[in-house]
């Protein structure tokens, strides 16, 4: 299966961190791992990408497994406005586009 | 806003009429995709484009569907003998193939049409 495997659900309180997982057991070399996150009523936008090494940018942090059979999306300090459902992919250029169910994101004030 | 943007936003149409939603990508881009959403699934790949060639399609585009993209820039997707459950939002995203502004490959996506088959 070519697809990546997320819990479906997830709850963290505001200002606290988040740890969401994905599992992409059948990852190849050439495959980045990428994510994006989806708003109420708004298409998806990308949150972080990364193919080896851990990866910080203004909105995440991704931790690869040293396998690459995993990765963690990193939220330092979950705010309101980060409730959203996460998805994770693997992609190689333009293929393997495929996104899964995804992770719903609950933020408690 | 040079974001990408799809028309019409909401579309609502009887079962067994055809539709055409149009999709304008960052003019840059290289790159256009269709996605289809239901509710509550993610997104499903349909098809893409690199320039005005279509490179791959998804076995859910049916023979009632169809994409073009005549001149590398806009696209349309048109679905003929609409069903109900073709009732979905329809995603446009578009990329580019070389690296800008640091992120290779990264989709922009459009706020999506909304179909209802009746």
């Amino acid at each position: 299966d070519a697809k990546t495997t997320q819990p479906n659900s997830m709850e963290s309180n505001e200002e606290e961190p988040v740890h969401l997982p994905c599992n992409h057991s059948t990852i190849s070399g050439t495959d980045y791992i990428h994510w994006y996150r989806q708003l109420p009523s708004q298409g998806p936008e990308y949150v972080i990408h990364g193919l080896t090494s851990n990866v910080n940018n203004r909105m995440a942090s991704l931790a690869i497994a040293e396998d690459r059979k995993s990765s963690t999306l990193i939220l330092h300090r979950a705010t309101l406005r980060d409730a959203a459902v996460y998805y994770c992919r693997k992609q190689t250029g333009a293929n393997n586009l495929f996104f899964g169910t995804g992770t719903r994101l609950t933020v408690i004030p | 806003d040079t974001g990408v943007s799809q028309d019409p936003r909401h579309k609502i149409t009887k079962r067994g009429q055809n539709v055409t939603f149009r999709c304008d990508p960052i003019s840059e881009h290289n790159r256009l995709y269709w996605y289809r959403q239901t509710l509550g699934q993610g997104p499903e790949f349909l098809t893409y484009f690199q320039n005005e060639a279509q490179l791959e399609k998804s076995r859910l585009l049916s023979d009632r569907f169809s994409a073009e993209r005549p001149k590398g820039s806009f696209s349309t997707l048109e679905i003929q003998r609409t069903e109900q459950g073709d009732s979905a939002m329809y995603l446009c995203a578009s990329s580019s193939k070389t690296r800008l502004a640091g992120v290779r490959n990264e989709q922009f996506f459009g706020p999506g049409t909304r179909l209802t088959v009746l």
